[in-house]
C-alpha cells in the first residue's frame, strides 16, 4: 500500500467554486510540502507545514496539517482557471531533506 | 536567472547511449536534489547533495546512474547505456538546507528510442 495518498486523483470544478484536496500519510509527518505543476514545467512551491494544527494561507489557497500530523488538506476558495494544474504533496518523514511525493491531483477549472 | 536552470530541456537518444543532464542551482543554495518523474511511478527521489558531505545516493535505480556536483554548485546526472525504461522527466531542485522548501527547475524530458 502507498505510504502517501492523495485524493481525489482528478477534479473538475466550475470557476468560482471552492474545492479541497487531501493528502494522507501512513506515518507521522515531520514536514509536508504542497506544490503545483503545469504540464512541461517544474514544481512551484506553495506552502510548507511542520507543526500539528498548523494552517497557512496565500491568496485564495489555504493548507492545513492535522494535529496528529498525518493528514493535510489544501483548500482553494473561489477557484479560477489560473488554479488549474497538478497539485502534489511531498512528505518529509524525518530525514529533513528527502521528500516522498503523492501521485498528484489534476485540477481542471472550467470558465 | 534567479531560478534553478536545467539543460537540455529535451533529449532524445538511442538505447545504449550515454546521456548527461545538467543542473545549475539557485545561487547560494547548499543543497541540490535530483528526482525522476514518470507516468507509472510519479515523482521519485534519486540523489541529494549537501555541501561537502557525502551524497545520499539511495534513490539511484541502478549502477548505470551516477551524479556529481562540482565546486558545490553545478551538478551533472549521467545515465550510462540508456534503456527505454529510463525515459522520464528528470527534475533538479535546490534549497538552503534541511527543512527548507525545495525549488525546482523545469526538468529535462528524456526519451530513449
Amino acid at each position: 500500500s502507498q505510504e502517501l495518498e492523495q485524493s481525489p486523483q482528478s477534479l473538475i470544478v466550475q470557476e468560482g467554486k471552492n474545492l479541497t484536496i487531501n493528502c494522507t500519510s501512513s506515518k507521522t509527518l515531520y514536514g509536508l510540502y504542497w506544490y503545483k505543476q503545469k504540464y512541461g514545467e517544474g514544481l512551484i512551491f506553495l506552502m510548507m507545514l511542520q507543526k500539528g494544527g498548523e494552517e497557512k494561507s496565500h491568496e485564495k489557497i489555504t493548507a492545513k496539517l492535522d494535529e496528529k500530523k498525518q493528514q493535510s488538506s489544501l483548500h482553494i476558495t473561489a477557484s479560477q482557471p489560473s488554479h488549474a494544474g497538478i497539485y502534489l504533496c511531498g512528505a518529509d518523514w524525518g530525514s529533513n531533506y528527502k521528500l516522498t511525493f503523492g501521485k498528484g491531483t489534476l485540477l481542471t477549472v472550467n470558465p | 536567472g534567479a531560478g534553478v536552470s536545467q539543460s537540455p530541456s529535451n533529449k532524445v537518444t538511442e538505447k545504449g547511449k550515454d546521456v548527461e543532464l545538467r543542473c545549475d542551482p539557485i545561487s547560494g543554495h547548499t543543497a541540490l536534489y535530483w528526482y525522476r518523474q514518470s507516468l507509472g511511478q510519479g515523482l521519485e527521489f534519486l540523489i541529494y547533495f549537501q555541501g561537502n558531505s557525502a551524497p545520499d545516493k539511495s534513490g539511484l535505480p541502478s549502477d548505470r546512474f551516477s551524479a556529481e556536483r562540482t565546486g558545490g554548485s553545478v551538478s551533472t546526472l549521467t545515465i550510462q547505456r540508456t534503456q527505454q525504461e529510463d525515459s522520464a522527466v528528470y527534475l533538479c531542485a535546490s534549497n538552503q538546507g534541511p527543512n527548507q522548501p525545495q525549488h525546482f527547475g523545469d526538468g529535462t524530458r528524456l526519451s530513449i528510442l
